[in-house]
């Protein structure tokens, strides 16, 4: 069974980078051909998909994200991250990791990471 | 980016009820579709794929149909544990997109 794992600062302040780091058990994230995800909910609010990283290392980020976002891999630790510069208030959210099942569709999600962004 | 719109936005039902709730694509995904059920504090859960494939390990009271732009998930008969928040999300393209959301109270 695949787990997930969300850690990271849970207050940032504004202007400055949120990092987060997702580590996963129960497979490997650079073989099976599943797409890794960052997703994020607004307090009380629906949900955003952030982007991916294919297991062959290829991202994919949602163009209003773009510029702001890097999703890398570290295969050794078997993990993935998530670095959003620039950060606002706006920003503030909880963020969670998530595999697909086949199809993108999130089939395994972490825990979710409250991040918080203030001075 | 195509827009998923939920409707309703909440819902009141009793146990025993049978609830439907639809949403809507702005423009055609073919199946590409899932409904998630989420509580308090937790990741969202995936109930349905592909429109109306059922997730291993889900009761199947749970049902979903529709294909194109339109799509209904429905709960045969409520029980105390399906009160929650319940969303859609596009696979269809880039970005993925989800619906608003459903929440379910108890009336």
């Amino acid at each position: 069974q695949v787990q997930l794992q969300e850690s990271g600062p849970g207050l940032v302040k504004p202007s400055q980078t949120l990092s987060l780091t997702c580590t996963v058990s129960g497979g490997s994230i650079s073989s099976g051909g599943y797409y890794w995800s960052w997703i994020r909910q607004h307090p009380g609010k629906g949900l955003e998909w952030i982007g991916y990283i294919y297991y062959t290392g290829s991202t994919y980020y949602s163009p209003s994200l773009k510029s702001r976002v890097i999703i890398s891999a570290d295969t050794s630790k078997n993990q993935f991250s998530l670095e959003l510069t620039s950060v606002t208030a706006a920003d503030t959210a909880v963020y969670y990791c998530a595999r697909d099942h086949g199809g993108h569709y999130f089939a395994y999600w972490g825990q979710g990471a409250l991040v918080t962004v203030s001075t | 980016d195509i827009q998923m719109t939920q409707s309703p936005s909440s819902v009141s039902a009793s146990v025993g009820d049978r609830v439907t709730i639809t949403c809507r694509a702005s423009q055609g995904i073919s199946n590409w579709l899932a409904w998630y059920q989420q509580k308090p504090g937790k990741a969202p859960k995936l109930l349905i794929y592909a429109a109306s494939s059922l997730q291993s390990g889900v009761p199947s009271r749970f049902s979903g149909s529709g294909s194109g732009t339109d799509f209904t998930l429905t709960i045969s008969s409520l029980q105390p544990e399906d009160f929650a928040t319940y969303f859609c999300l596009q696979a269809n393209s880039f970005p993925l997109t989800f619906g608003g959301g459903t929440k379910v109270e108890i009336k």
